[in-house]
């Protein structure tokens, strides 16, 4: 398993500005995973995060909205940028462990733009 | 019982009963799927998975049926309990791919 510490937990904005959600992980990953959950949706993935290497964006998501950091092997961070009522959302950090496919999640930062 | 909601559809049962949750899944090529509970204010948790070379897959109190034929995923929860309440996401990945695709969701209500 994979203790993944990730903050802030909930977050209200204001419309125009930018928030930056930090995960920690406790031990070295190579590949970290930024989901979006719009309410009562499924997961949507917005990027991944390799460390050495600018991230790779889903399509619908670009660089200049969605800016990530992966400066080391247990950080990472992603900015929402100029934030809009429409980007309030669950925002999920994941990480693969282990042999097989499967994630692990952080607890996700609830985020509300008015 | 079953309904769909606006958002998720939802599955009421009452405490001890046996839950069975569904999913379908498009992707032929699809050859590793999993479960995940996601309760209020957390994260998506792992609970199972299955390959698809396997048909049925049995853990604690839970149970996954794969049928491939019909590209149908099924989690079964046996004596549920009020714990069990929470949203549970099918997910399904192709050729040992980390990104998966996820599935909607279902919110089980376990009644006391």
């Amino acid at each position: 398993s994979a203790v993944i510490s990730q903050k802030p937990s909930r977050d209200i904005c204001q419309r125009g500005t930018s928030l930056t959600i930090q995960c920690q992980v406790d031990s070295q990953v190579t590949m970290m995973f930024w989901y979006r959950q719009q309410p009562g949706q499924s997961l949507t993935l917005i990027a991944t995060a390799n460390q050495g290497s600018e991230a790779t964006y889903e399509s619908g998501f670009v660089i200049d909205k969605f800016p990530i950091s992966r400066p080391n092997l247990t950080f990472s961070t992603l900015t929402v940028s100029n934030m809009s009522p429409e980007d309030s959302s669950i925002y999920l950090c994941s990480v693969e462990r282990g042999t097989n496919e499967k994630l692990f999640f952080g607890s996700g930062t609830q985020l509300s733009v008015l | 019982g079953e309904s769909v909601g606006l958002h998720l559809p939802t599955l009421s049962v009452q405490e001890g009963d046996n839950s069975i949750i569904n999913c379908a899944y498009s992707n032929s090529a699809s050859d590793y799927f999993i479960w995940y509970k996601q309760e209020s204010g957390k994260g998506p948790q792992f609970i199972i998975d299955i390959r698809s070379n396997m048909d049925k897959r049995q853990g604690q109190r839970v149970t996954v049926l794969l049928n491939k034929t019909v590209k149908h995923l099924s989690l079964q929860i046996a004596a549920t309990q009020p714990g069990d309440s929470a949203v549970y996401f099918c997910a399904e990945s192709s050729g040992g791919s980390y990104i998966p695709t996820f599935g909607r969701g279902t919110s089980l209500i376990v009644h006391p």
